[in-house]
């Protein structure tokens, strides 16, 4: 199945500072690449969907310009947490979907990063 | 705005016994019912399920859609500790492949 990779796993940073985190597709290309966010036994909460080549579509809540979306091929899409605070650590998992080949509903994940921000 | 709401919340169960984890749904243009097992890392597809009726198996779980009542079904069979995890059932009801979530199901099977 298609592969997707996320870097870095795990990163800890102080308040203030901005992190980014890379999310690639491997041996394949996706047109749609999707940002959750997972707090600690909770669900996925869809923060952002992202087209190649075009701005990315932001869910209610989620401040566009503290996470910076940027989609600039069909194998990689970045987000960077802007200024981190401790309200945002978190585990961000990344997911790409519109795969060839693929049902055309599926989405595959990526393993994941988790930001601890002190 | 479309909604996934997944029972029970958690499921304590030995190893050997069955279970079976709901998931209902609301959305406004349904496409697609996916289950996903999370252990401590991302989700891993299981299941994707279009049509009413239809069973899917793999070894010991299957699923089943009904989409006249809007809900589904994750089964497991003779249960195992490796099967301890968050099953989480999500919805694609639009365009752009994109999916709403439920809360998730916590499975422990103990020895």
């Amino acid at each position: 199945g298609a592969v997707v990779s996320q870097h870095p796993s795990r990163v800890i940073c102080k308040s203030g500072t901005s992190v980014k985190i890379e999310c690639r597709s491997l041996d394949f290309q996706a047109t749609t690449m999707f940002w959750y966010r997972q707090f600690p036994k909770q669900s996925l909460m869809l923060m952002a969907t992202s087209n190649e080549g075009s701005k990315a579509t932001y869910e209610q809540g989620v401040e566009k310009d503290k996470f910076l979306i940027n989609h600039a091929s069909l194998t990689l899409s970045t987000l960077t947490v802007t200024s981190a605070h401790p309200e945002d650590s978190s585990f961000y998992i990344c997911s790409a979907g519109g795969v060839a080949g693929a049902s055309g509903n599926e989405q595959f994940f990526g393993p994941g990063t988790r930001l601890t921000v002190l | 705005e479309d909604k996934v709401v997944q029972s029970p919340l958690s499921l304590v169960v030995h190893e050997g016994d069955t279970v079976t984890l709901n998931c209902s749904y609301e959305v406004t243009n349904f496409r697609s019912l996916l289950w996903y097992k999370q252990e401590k890392k991302a989700p891993t597809f299981l299941f994707m399920l279009t049509s009413s009726g239809i069973e899917k198996k793999s070894g010991r779980l299957s699923s089943i859609l009904d989409k006249k009542e809007l809900f589904s079904i994750l089964n497991i069979t003779a249960t195992q500790t490796g099967d301890s995890a968050v099953y989480l059932c999500a919805v694609n009801g639009g365009s752009n492949y994109k999916l709403t979530f439920g809360k998730g199901t916590l499975l422990t099977v103990n020895p």
